[in-house]
């Protein structure tokens, strides 16, 4: 069975700030994707990042960054320089290679101070 | 515009009174899947599809049902909802499997409030 662990429910910095968003997922699959949405008080779902099981290389894209680590079985975003309409909550998920089913962690809300 | 739509956004109903929430998606996407998100729970699968007249039990299917019938369309039945059915329900639909993989391409959600 698949599973992803978001063990910070909410946190709180101050604009400008940088924060790291942990994601530790279970699978026993070989082969598997790995993503990141964010949910701001609209309510909407907002995909963010796809990596698949093969690709540890780092991302960045402006001001965020992920980081996939295999051997700790973790998949972190890291928001560089925080602003207020970074505010929301964020979700890391998994699937396998098959993608039918998606499964969730319980989210991170983050509040961005101004 | 590429979008997965559901109605109705909103919807208060008495326990009992059966209901359809309607999912549409025009990406010409295989798989269409319903969430439901409450609240320290994150987002946990109803029901998946992955092609007309194929659909698949997820994590909290007991009380729900779903049809395909056609490849944009995904309804989602509650046949006698009663109020632990209170939620926000996503339909969500993706391209495929495997390098077609790109995740779930969200509706803008539904909050269903059963008294």
């Amino acid at each position: 069975a698949q599973k992803v662990t978001q063990a910070q429910t909410e946190i709180s910095v101050v604009e400008k700030e940088d924060v790291t968003l942990d994601c530790v997922y279970e699978t026993r699959d070989t082969t598997y994707y790995l993503f990141w949405y964010k949910q701001p008080p609209s309510g909407e779902l907002v995909f963010l990042i796809r990596r698949n099981s093969f690709d540890e290389q780092n991302e960045i894209s402006g001001r965020y960054s992920w980081n996939f680590q295999k051997s700790t079985s973790s998949f972190n975003f890291t928001i560089t320089a925080s602003q207020v309409v970074d505010s929301a909550v964020y979700f890391c998920a998994l699937s396998d290679w098959a993608g039918n089913m998606l499964t969730f962690g319980g989210g991170t809300r983050l509040m961005v101070k101004p | 515009e590429a979008q997965v739509t559901q109605n109705p956004r909103y919807l208060i109903t008495v326990t009992g009174k059966k209901l359809t929430v309607t999912c549409s998606q025009n990406m010409n996407h295989e798989y269409m899947s319903w969430y439901r998100q409450d609240p320290g729970l994150g987002l946990r699968q109803i029901y998946y599809s992955m092609n007309v007249e194929v659909t698949d039990k997820g994590d909290v299917p007991e009380g729900y049902k779903v049809s395909r019938k056609e490849k944009r369309n995904f309804p989602l039945i509650l046949e006698s909802p009663s109020p632990n059915q209170t939620s926000l329900y996503f339909c969500a639909s993706s391209l495929g499997s495997g390098v077609d993989n790109y995740g779930y391409t969200f509706g803008s959600g539904t909050r269903l409030t059963v008294v």
